[in-house]
């Protein structure tokens, strides 16, 4: 499985954009871009997957480089509630596959 | 939608008990997954299912685990016998196949074997 890389933690100011960075320097072609976050004491969360062009949904965007080799989150008003740890996964689709790989996130912090 | 449901919440065993843990995937879901997250090795895929068939197992620790999926909506993980290394949170996942990269986890089932 292509590997990502990402800050342990982060810290961020209610109200304020997050931009949560993800590398994947070794990412193919077939590899899908997923960011789950998990909330304390809950189950992980689906927040936003992609390919190769940027993507928006109603809680997130996802920023993808040109090159494909990282991609950031975008929170654009972090609230407390936004305090979690942010998953940056890749997914390979050739085979099928519906495996996710979870590394050990970005633990986001913010502050009221 | 009432979304992944899991039971038991808690368990609290001693070692060399059997442990079932239950879930109930979102009506329609056809693909059922089982993690485990510990502090030491994070989350990790335990076995999937596509259409109640096991596709993936090599997550499994070892046979004393084993998992079913009888029908579209009901799937067990058994353990037997426990041992204290299998605390853990378990969590259960599913998704539409077309809609694969949306894994929908439930609350989990907390382990703890004394």
């Amino acid at each position: 499985d292509a590997k990502t890389t990402q800050p342990n933690s982060m810290e961020s100011n209610e109200e304020e954009p997050v931009h949560l960075p993800c590398n994947h320097s070794t990412i193919s072609g077939t590899d899908y871009i997923h960011w789950y976050r998990q909330l304390p004491s809950q189950g992980p969360e689906y927040v936003i997957h992609g390919l190769t062009s940027n993507v928006n949904n109603r809680m997130a965007s996802l920023a993808i480089a040109e090159d494909r080799k990282s991609s950031t989150l975008i929170l654009h008003r972090a609230t407390l509630r936004d305090a979690a740890v942010y998953y940056c996964i890749l997914r390979d689709t050739q085979g099928g596959s519906e495996k996710l790989v979870f590394g050990k996130g970005t633990k986001l912090t913010v502050n009221p | 939608d009432a979304g992944v449901i899991q039971s038991p919440r808690h368990e609290v065993t001693e070692m060399g008990q059997e442990v079932t843990l239950r879930c109930k995937p979102i009506s329609g879901h056809n693909s059922l997954f089982w993690y485990r997250q510990t502090m030491m090795r994070g989350l990790e895929l335990l076995i999937y299912f596509n259409n109640n068939v096991p596709i993936d197992d090599s997550g499994m620790p070892e046979d004393r685990f084993s998992a079913k999926m009888p029908n579209a909506s009901f799937s067990t993980l058994k353990i037997q016998p426990s041992e204290p290394r299998d605390s853990a949170v378990y969590f259960c996942a599913s998704s539409l196949a077309s809609r694969l990269s949306e894994q929908y986890f439930g609350p989990g089932t907390r382990l703890t074997v004394t």
